[in-house]
């Protein structure tokens, strides 16, 4: 099974600021890596797939990069509505897997 | 609009049996896979299951590989997953996704069903 890891954990930042979320996967997925926002009490979201394609409705400040085993989550701009808990999810194998998760919450 | 609703979730003692209906709406049913992700209190997203658009592939998380069996109603544009031998372990907010066919992502995802398996 592909495993999925995420850094940090957790992360504070302010309004404004610039964020970087990566995501490392156990082997070569290509570019099968997507991107997930989840507010408290709220199902998941899908912000990003296929590791720079932007779903419909998703701010441009979201982007992804990255191929192989290592993807980057960047926030350009922070705004109030985008502290949440980042996931990504690797579809490359028909069993799929998410990364741990990233926190992010206000500094 | 896509819909996603769950049901079937609820209170049920280890080594119990629950089925949790998905009915879905707002686009061709038949023509998508449909997957269980799974969050434990306070935790992150675990995949549980998926099965293919045809309903002739499925597939399933090592932690519930036997106990657990996804299918699909394409008359009543349902999945569902039958879960046995329930533990604590399974206690969780169950949600159903559809999964899009070309880059494989969750792109519409219920609100969840609630199971608690406790005694």
């Amino acid at each position: 099974d592909i495993q999925m890891t995420q850094s940090p954990s957790s992360l504070s930042a302010s309004v404004g600021d610039r964020v970087t979320i990566t995501c490392r996967a156990s082997q070569s997925i290509s570019n099968s890596l997507n991107w997930y926002q989840q507010n408290t009490g709220k199902a998941p979201k899908l912000l990003i797939y296929a590791t720079s394609s932007l779903q419909s409705g998703v701010p441009s400040r979201f982007s992804g990069s990255g191929s192989g085993t290592d993807f980057t989550l960047t926030i350009s701009s922070l705004q109030p509505e985008d502290f949440a808990t980042y996931y990504c999810q690797q579809s490359y194998s028909d069993l799929l897997s998410f990364g741990p998760g990233t926190k992010l919450d206000i500094q | 609009e896509v819909q996603l609703v769950e049901s079937g979730g609820g209170l049920i003692q280890p080594g119990g049996s629950l089925r949790l209906s998905c009915a879905a709406s707002g686009f061709n049913f038949r023509s998508y896979a449909m997957t269980w992700v799974r969050q434990a209190p306070g935790k992150g997203l675990k995949w549980v299951s998926t099965i293919s658009a045809t309903g002739y592939s499925t597939y399933y998380a090592d932690s519930v590989k036997g106990r657990f069996t996804i299918s699909r109603d394409s008359s009543k544009n349902t999945v569902y997953l039958q879960m046995h031998s329930l533990r604590a372990e399974d206690t969780a907010l169950y949600y159903c996704a559809k999964k899009t066919g070309v880059a494989g992502d969750l792109d519409s995802w219920g609100q969840g069903t609630l199971v608690t398996v406790s005694s």
